[in-house]
């Protein structure tokens, strides 16, 4: 399957700082990419899906303010957790569509430990 | 609203066990199913599912769909503990995100 990477694996900030999430898709053109959370034994809950060159779609309840998506390129996107309060503490997962699997498939990177204090 | 619904929700067995998971979906433009095994990180792929009554096999792993009755199962032979772990399933109607069920947590011990 496609691969897909996310920077960096884990971080540790101060409530009140920023913090940026790369996520890119090393062998393919993402046209789509997902950003998910997932909370101690939850499922993946999505936050928004962006696709290249447009504003990303926010799921109800995620504030389009505090999580900024960017889907500047094929192969990158970036969440930026704005002003991280300690209940953001979660990790992160993105995904990524296309390529020539089509519609199909999914391919999801490592995921991103947040961890604000 | 698209739906996935996993049972059990969490299952402990010893090793050696045969499990059965559950998947049973409610979508208006069905694609396909997929399940994935989460542990400490993201999920990683299992199987993908499209069409009714094709099993798919990868080692001790099993699943197959059942698309006039709307679910999938998942079948794991001979656990080890190795396979402990989350198993999520999700569903591709198309053009949007997938939709993912809770996941059952699968505990084997020795």
């Amino acid at each position: 399957g496609a691969v897909v990477s996310q920077h960096p694996s884990r971080v540790i900030c101060k409530s009140g700082t920023s913090v940026k999430i790369e996520c890119r898709s090393l062998d393919f053109q993402a046209t789509t990419m997902f950003w998910y959370r997932q909370f101690p034994k939850q499922s993946l809950m999505l936050m928004a899906t962006s696709n290249e060159g447009s504003k990303a779609t926010y799921e109800q309840g995620v504030e389009k303010d505090k999580f900024l998506i960017n889907h500047a390129s094929l192969t990158l996107s970036t969440l930026t957790v704005t002003s991280a309060h300690p209940e953001d503490s979660s990790f992160y997962i993105c995904s990524a569509r296309g390529g020539t699997s089509g519609i199909n498939e999914q391919f999801f990177g490592p995921g991103t430990r947040l961890t604000v204090l | 609203e698209d739906k996935v619904v996993q049972s059990p929700l969490s299952l402990v067995v010893h090793e050696g066990d045969t499990v059965t998971l559950n998947c049973s979906y409610e979508v208006t433009n069905f694609r396909s199913l997929l399940w994935y095994k989460q542990e400490k990180k993201a999920p990683t792929f299992l199987f993908m599912l499209t069409s009714s009554g094709i099993e798919k096999k990868s080692g001790r792993l099993s699943s197959i769909l059942d698309k006039k009755e709307l679910f999938s199962i998942l079948n794991i032979t001979a656990t080890q503990t190795g396979d402990s772990a989350v198993y999520l399933c999700a569903v591709n109607s198309g053009n949007t995100p997938l939709v993912f069920g809770k996941g059952t947590r699968l505990s084997v011990i020795a």
